[in-house]
């Protein structure tokens, strides 16, 4: 499996933007970059993915390096909700296109908000 | 719609005892999965199956635990007998197959089973 490096821990403000750095170096060229977090005492929740081309749902954004090494989770406007565990995970489709591949979870980012 | 329910959510045993738990998935999800989480880490898997059928089990310590999904559905992890190092959170998530713009394909995790072991 590829192996993602991201920072241990960030700070963030509360209603400021916050972007997570996550490193794949090797990366192969079907893996599909996956971010998970997980709020306190609960189980990880989905985040966002792509490929390519950076992404935007209601969530949070993901931008995308052209070389695909790295990528960046963007959350526009923290709140003290957004204070959680983030994984970022490489994982390919699996053969026959109908599922992503096994998500191997590192230890993630631990994302502090400050009120 | 009703998400991935475990059972139970908290769990206290002494070593070399037995436990089980028990997952519920969401509806029409074929593969489902069992992590495990060790407090300060992030969760590691332990199973996966595909309906029925074991697709992956190259983590699971198979001389303590052990699990089974009947009929595709409810899926149960055991174990016997317990370590003081299975202390975790057993996480249960399910998978609906890929479907164009219908969905992501992501995972939906339930809420855990935390167990302790004395």
């Amino acid at each position: 499996d590829a192996k993602t490096t991201q920072p241990n821990s960030m700070e963030s403000n509360e209603e400021e933007p916050v972007h997570l750095p996550c490193n794949h170096s090797t990366i192969s060229g079907t893996d599909y970059i996956h971010w998970y977090r997980q709020l306190p005492s609960q189980g990880p929740e989905y985040v966002i993915h792509g490929l390519t081309s950076n992404v935007n749902n209601r969530m949070a954004s993901l931008a995308i390096a052209e070389d695909r090494k790295s990528s960046t989770l963007i959350l526009h406007r923290a709140t003290l909700r957004d204070a959680a565990v983030y994984y970022c995970i490489l994982s390919p489709l699996a053969a026959g296109g109908t599922s992503y591949g096994k998500l191997t979870f590192g230890q993630g980012t631990i994302l502090t908000v400050h009120p | 719609e009703a998400g991935v329910a475990q059972s139970p959510r908290y769990k206290i045993i002494e070593k070399r005892q037995s436990v089980a738990f028990w997952c519920n998935p969401i509806s029409g999800h074929a593969t489902l999965y069992w992590y495990q989480q060790i407090l300060g880490q992030g969760p590691k898997l332990l199973i996966q199956f595909q309906n029925n059928g074991v697709v992956d089990d190259s983590q699971l310590p198979k001389d303590r635990f052990s699990a089974e999904r009947l009929k595709g559905v409810d899926s149960t992890l055991k174990i016997q007998p317990a370590k003081l190092e299975d202390s975790a959170v057993y996480l249960c998530a399910s998978r609906p197959r890929l479907a164009g713009d219908t969905n992501t394909g992501e995972l939906f995790f339930g809420e855990g089973s935390r167990l302790t072991v004395l």
